[in-house]
């Protein structure tokens, strides 16, 4: 079945840039997500990008994505202690269930 | 608010109890979900509701009844639970491909 891995946690210092990194073993996503969670809520959506982009920029947030590695990854530039949160990739499996399928999530954890 | 309501946000139960969680969306969106988070786990989808019709229980134990009245109230309802029940409960919505809303969740103990 479709799998979609992501490193479980990653340490960096304010102000420094972030790379979360997801990779994905099959996909007919039109969309490609990323989801934050903050400590005791729901899960927030953060940015996407449709399959037939290769980079997407919105403010500090740029999405990468790699279709013949199957890689997404997400930088968070100038990393604020406000960015420590949980952060899941997701994306639509080969089935076309209409069902997302998420990474385990990254836990960004940042220091002062 | 994301649009997704979920109530009540912390719920406390004894393993003989019977509650129910409530979901309520009103984005008009088709299909609804029920996630399990515990703590150092992956998301667990529970149960899909796609037009009011349940299109998928993945295995989940019977102790967990879902209700889908209409296409924008969701209900789980919980009896005779076990500690290891105790999770956050996430409430999502979505609409094709176009991503899903999630509710804040309902943080359940069971004692």
């Amino acid at each position: 079945g479709e799998d979609v891995e992501q490193s479980l946690f990653l340490s960096v210092r304010e102000g420094d840039s972030s790379v979360i990194n997801c990779t994905y073993t099959d996909s007919s996503s039109t969309y490609l997500y990323w989801y934050k969670q903050e400590p005791g809520a729901g899960l927030q959506l953060l940015t996407y990008i449709f399959s037939n982009m290769d980079m997407k920029q919105d403010q500090r947030l740029t999405v990468l994505l790699n279709k013949k590695d199957k890689h997404l990854s997400l930088r968070i530039a100038d990393t604020q202690t406000g960015d420590s949160a949980i952060y899941f990739c997701a994306l639509h499996g080969s089935s076309n269930t209409g069902k997302l399928i998420f990474g385990q999530g990254t836990t960004l954890q940042v220091k002062p | 608010e994301t649009g997704v309501t979920q109530t009540p946000r912390h719920l406390v139960m004894g393993m003989t109890n019977k509650k129910s969680l409530k979901c309520e969306q009103h984005l008009g969106h088709n299909a609804m979900y029920w996630y399990k988070q515990s703590a150092k786990k992956p998301l667990e989808l529970m149960f899909v509701y796609s037009l009011e019709e349940r299109v998928e229980n993945n295995s989940v134990p019977s102790r967990f009844s879902p209700e889908c009245p209409n296409s924008s109230h969701l209900f789980l309802h919980l009896h005779t639970l076990q500690p290891e029940d105790s999770a956050l409960y996430l409430c999502a919505s979505s609409q094709g491909e176009r991503g899903y809303t999630f509710g804040s969740g309902t943080r359940l103990t069971v004692v």
